[in-house]
């Protein structure tokens, strides 16, 4: 079993349009964050939530919106995309009295045309 | 911003130990220095950390000056299946600290 699992891997959108990126782990943490990798492969910490409450909120545009139905689960919607948008996404999970490693998911890759 | 110093990149021969250095001057009491790896298309892979003591795990050995200003990752034997980038990051453990990546280390392990 996949311990940090996103969907989708790829997504491929319009100018515009609105996405999300659903990520779930199966590690029982309760913390979980986003991350953005730009083209130039600079990793950037955007949200991160620790048991459904937002607690890391980086200087991010509001049309990017995360959400945590339950410790287990964060999503990233994204409202009318830019191309600036397309980059990797990372989700990543820890538990916070534990060691502090964070366990990174496989990414999806987002294009914007 | 990140609060660590590597060097761009770094080359190794397969079989040989790769020594990968990092500066983190600006270190505080409280902050631990973690190493990350990323293969090629891949997610972040932790590898391992620590405070003041050297560490060693499966996968590497972390050695922390005495002053704590400046660290070593070291990869024993290396294989071309280490090619990646080598993140250090110094972090605090507690729930709302980040971790903030740097630019890191790009390794290629030669044959």
């Amino acid at each position: 079993d996949t311990a940090v699992s996103q969907t989708p891997k790829y997504l491929v959108t319009q100018m515009g349009n609105d996405k999300s990126i659903k990520c779930e782990q199966n590690l029982g943490h309760d913390t979980m964050y986003w991350y953005k990798q730009d083209s130039k492969k600079f990793l950037k910490i955007m949200f991160s939530y620790n048991n459904k409450e937002l607690i890391i909120n980086e200087t991010v545009p509001n049309r990017f919106s995360p959400k945590s139905p339950d410790k287990a689960h964060l999503n990233l919607h994204i409202n009318s995309l830019e191309l600036g948008d397309s980059a990797v996404y990372f989700c990543a999970s820890s538990q916070v009295r534990g060691t502090g490693e964070l366990f990174f998911g496989e990414g999806s890759r987002l294009t914007v045309l | 911003d990140a609060k660590t110093t590597q060097p761009t990149s770094m080359d190794c021969a397969e079989g040989r130990a790769a020594n990968l250095p990092c500066n983190h001057s600006t270190i505080s009491g409280n902050e631990y220095v973690y190493w990350y790896r990323q293969i090629h298309s891949q997610g972040p892979q932790y590898i391992i950390h620590g405070l003041k003591n050297n560490e060693t795990n499966e996968m590497a050995s972390l050695i922390i000056t005495e002053d704590r200003k400046s660290s070593t990752l070291i990869l024993p034997h290396a294989t071309l299946r280490d090619t990646a980038v080598y993140y250090c990051i110094v972090r605090g453990q507690g729930g709302s600290e980040k971790l903030v990546f740097g630019k890191g280390t790009k390794l290629t392990v030669n044959p």
